[in-house]
């Protein structure tokens, strides 16, 4: 079975300023995708960058980049010029291949606050 | 080009009974999957449909089922409602030819149970 770890519930930044969020998976597939998507209080799930497992570039995604680390099986998100506007809930989520077909698994999620 | 729609908005039910959640995905898209997410957890996967039937399921019990009409919309019915049953009901759709990892979420249904 996949897991995934988010272990910083809470984290705060100052506008402007570089915040990295983590997350760790658990897979035995080969083959797979790594998503991070952003929660707002209005609670519209949205992608904010994918990476596929097979690519060993990390995705970026204007100010989001991330950094895969396949053997490590780590998976963290930088958000760069932090803007008041990303407040929100970050989930890490994995889907994989012919094992656990098209189900996302999410970690707890990442409480993330910008502050003026 | 309207996304993926879910109805109601918000629901308010009480113990027992059954209640029934709607989704429309978006356009050219012919799979869909029901995610509950409890307060302040991450989405959990309910069941995913395709060409009218049940693909894959998660840990959840019998209470909840769904169906997939012709028109690829989808239905999420849950029986015997518990209080723990209060949850964001969030459906996802995608294309199954174009890949499953690009999932489209709706805004969700705001179950109460009381």
């Amino acid at each position: 079975a996949q897991t995934v770890t988010q272990s910083q519930p809470e984290m705060s930044v100052q506008e402007a300023e570089t915040v990295t969020l983590s997350c760790t998976y658990d897979t035995s597939e080969s083959n797979y995708y790594l998503f991070w998507y952003k929660q707002p209080p209005s609670r519209q799930m949205i992608l904010v960058i994918r990476q596929e497992a097979y690519k060993q570039q990390n995705a970026t995604e204007n100010r989001f980049s991330v950094n895969f680390q396949k053997a490590a099986k780590s998976f963290s998100l930088k958000i760069s010029d932090s803007q008041l506007g990303d407040t929100a809930m970050y989930f890490c989520a994995f889907i994989g291949g012919e094992t656990s077909g098209s189900r996302l698994t999410f970690g707890e999620g990442t409480q993330l606050t910008v502050n003026p | 080009d309207a996304g993926v729609t879910q109805s109601p908005t918000h629901l308010i039910k009480t113990r027992g009974q059954q209640v029934t959640l709607r989704c429309s995905p978006k356009s050219g898209h012919d799979t869909v999957s029901w995610y509950q997410q409890a307060l302040g957890q991450g989405p959990q996967f309910i069941f995913q449909y395709y060409e009218e039937e049940e693909r894959q399921r998660g840990n959840f019990p019998d209470r909840f089922s769904g169906h997939q009409f012709p028109n690829y919309s989808s239905e999420l019915n849950v029986n015997a409602l518990l209080l723990g049953d209060s949850a964001l009901y969030l459906c996802a759709s995608s294309q199954r030819q174009a890949g499953n990892e690009k999932l489209f979420f709706g805004s969700g249904t705001q179950l109460s149970v009381l």
